[in-house]
Parts: structure tokens; sequence; C-alpha cells
């Protein structure tokens, strides 16, 4: 079945920085890679997502690029800011399990 | 428009006792799934409607868990018999079309917080 790793597990960075989170997949047929940003105790929200017809999509201080033949996909953050600081968990949809298997998640803490 | 909705937000149960956990899906929602996550890791996939069909129910770690969508609408997972290991937040996500060969966009619940006694 589909395996996702993600890391780092923890990412402390100052205001400000950029901030790069990664994540591997093993099942090359998966085909849809969300991310989801979870402040303690709330729901995972959507923040971006990417298709594997689509090398790179971004969406102001966010953006993901998506590298099919190493099967990684990573998220990037630019100018981060301290209501940045969740844990963020990477996803991917394989089709032929029909389902979403998610990362271990990154603790982002990001320091005024 | 509303999100969706679990009920109830906490629930504390003694070893033994079996408990129900309600999700509520965005109206019109087609696919509903359920997830538990552990603390400090990401959900894991627990099973899977499409309307009121159990698509998949491969990620229940036991039989003592039973998940039922009797209308294509709301879904209740009920824990038979809850055991210490069952203590997770159990959240609710559901999508507007079928899963499919493509991936959909999951709205998830504020989740079901489990603690067993």
């Amino acid at each position: 079945g589909e395996n996702v790793e993600q890391h780092p597990s923890t990412l402390s960075v100052q205001e400000g920085d950029s901030a790069v989170i990664k994540c591997t997949y093993s099942d090359s047929a998966s085909n849809y890679f969300p991310w989801y940003k979870q402040e303690l105790g709330k729901r995972p929200q959507l923040i971006i997502d990417i298709r594997s017809n689509v090398g790179e999509k971004k969406d102001q201080r966010i953006a993901v690029t998506l590298n099919k033949t190493a099967k990684h996909f990573s998220l990037h953050i630019t100018e981060t800011q301290p209501e940045d600081s969740a844990v963020y968990f990477c996803a991917a949809f394989s089709p032929t399990r029909g389902k979403l298997t998610f990362g271990q998640g990154t603790i982002l803490t990001v320091h005024p | 428009g509303a999100g969706v909705s679990q009920s109830p937000r906490y629930k504390v149960a003694k070893r033994g006792q079996d408990v129900a956990l309600r999700c509520d899906p965005i109206s019109g929602h087609v696919s509903l799934f359920w997830y538990q996550q552990a603390l400090g890791q990401g959900p894991e996939f627990l099973t899977y409607f499409q309307n009121e069909a159990q698509l998949d129910k491969s990620g229940l770690p036991s039989d003592r868990f039973f998940a039922e969508r009797p209308e294509g609408s709301v879904s209740t997972l009920k824990i038979q018999r809850t055991q210490q290991e069952d203590s997770a937040v159990y959240l609710c996500a559901s999508s507007l079309v079928l899963a499919g060969s493509f991936g959909e966009t999951q709205y998830f619940g504020p989740g079901t917080r489990l603690l067993v006694l």
C-alpha cells in the first residue's frame, strides 16, 4: 500500500524566514497531493494541493512542488509569520487504493 | 456555509463501555471518511462511504468498530467494549464528489477526542 514519509518532524524558524517541508510517497499511481494545516485542538484545514499533471503551484506565500519521477513533493512557505505556527501534514491520494495516506506531520514554530 | 460537524467533541469512557460518535457532513457531499488520529500522528484511514454504501472498511482496527451512514448523510462510528488503545481523536471528513480515480478535497470536522480510562 501507499507509504508517505514526511520530514522534518519539527522545524523552527525566525519570523520572515522561509520554511520547507518534504514528503516522499511510494505508490507511483498517486495523483493528488494535499497539504493540511492543523492548529492545536483544531481540525485539519487544506492550505494547498497539487495534482500529478502539474509540477508547481503557488498561492501567495505558499507553494508546492511535485517531482513525480522521484516521488516527492514539498511545501514552501515564504516570509513566515507567527500565525503560521502549527502542525502541517502532507498526504497522497492513490487511485488504486481510493484513499488518502497522510504523513506523520511537521511541527512548525515561527519565532517572532 | 456550515462545515463538517462532529459530536460529542469530547468523550470519556470507562474501559468496556460502548461509544457512538456522530458526523454531520457538509450538505450534498457524497463521500464521507472516518480517520483515527493518535497524539502526534497524522490521520489514519478507518472507513469510507459513498452515499449510504460503505465501500471500504479496511482501516477499522477490529470488529469492535462499526460505522454506518444509513441515509447517505449523517454517519455514526460506534466502538464497542472500548479499550485504552482506542483513545485518540476521531476525525470525519467529507468531499463533494466520488473519490473515484481522482482525489478530491476532503473537508474535516473538528474531531471527537475519546479518552478511555
